[in-house]
């Protein structure tokens, strides 16, 4: 996995906008971004995944620049319940069955009332 | 779908003493399973990965004797804490991918808090 950087913490108020950002300089071509969330005492769960461009689903946004050396995940209107870690992975993540997924320190998102 | 439990949620043990900690896929057969641990604040660490039938191949740092993996069936994992020290005391996490998925369709437990007294 290539690695990657992300701020280790950040904070917003409801209703706002958050916009997390990776930094990835050595991705590879055959790389996606990939990022997973994780509620406090509870495992990760995978929340969107990118190439290019632009991807949304109903949890959030993943914003990609053309040298895809960076990736943006947008979380709109957030709530208190989003209050979590985010993680950030780039990689081939392939079918080969020993692939495996190695988590950094992510970006602790803390949401104020 | 695709749920993975994990039993107990929280086990508090006398040091030296063994636990047992279960990982089971619910609705799906899960081929290769994977068992993280996770100190307060921090990341997870990838202990190790299990295919099924075969035996667990460990991410380096980690005592194989220690944290003994078994993946008898594809819908079941266990880990083993042997003779467990405060040190081990921590939140282990599992994680099982079905049979051709890429690696990022892995799904999670929920988590065992493990408290060794």
């Amino acid at each position: 996995l290539a690695k990657t950087t992300q701020p280790i913490s950040m904070d917003s108020y409801e209703g706002q906008e958050v916009n997390i950002t990776c930094s990835h300089n050595n991705i590879a071509t055959n790389d996606y971004i990939t990022w997973y969330q994780q509620f406090p005492s509870q495992g990760p769960r995978f929340i969107i995944q990118g190439y290019k461009t632009k991807v949304t689903n109903e949890v959030a946004s993943l914003f990609i620049p053309a040298d895809r050396k960076s990736s943006t995940l947008s979380l709109p209107r957030v709530s208190l319940s989003d209050t979590a870690v985010y993680y950030c992975l780039v990689g081939v993540f392939s079918s080969n069955r020993d692939d495996k997924i190695i988590f950094g320190k992510g970006t602790r998102l803390h949401i104020l009332p | 779908g695709a749920v993975v439990s994990q039993h107990p949620s929280w086990v508090i043990c006398k040091s030296g003493t063994s636990v047992k900690i279960e990982c089971r896929s619910l609705d799906f057969q899960a081929t290769t399973m994977f068992w993280y641990r996770q100190f307060p604040k921090q990341s997870l660490m990838l202990m190790a990965t299990s295919n099924e039938g075969s035996k667990a191949t460990y991410e380096q740092g980690v005592e194989k004797d220690k944290f003994l993996i078994n993946h008898a069936s594809l819908t079941l994992s266990t880990l083993t804490v042997t003779s467990a020290h405060p040190e081990d005391s921590s939140f282990y996490i599992c994680s099982a991918r079905g049979a051709g998925r890429v690696s990022y369709e892995q799904y999670f437990g929920p988590g065992t808090r493990l408290t060794v007294t």
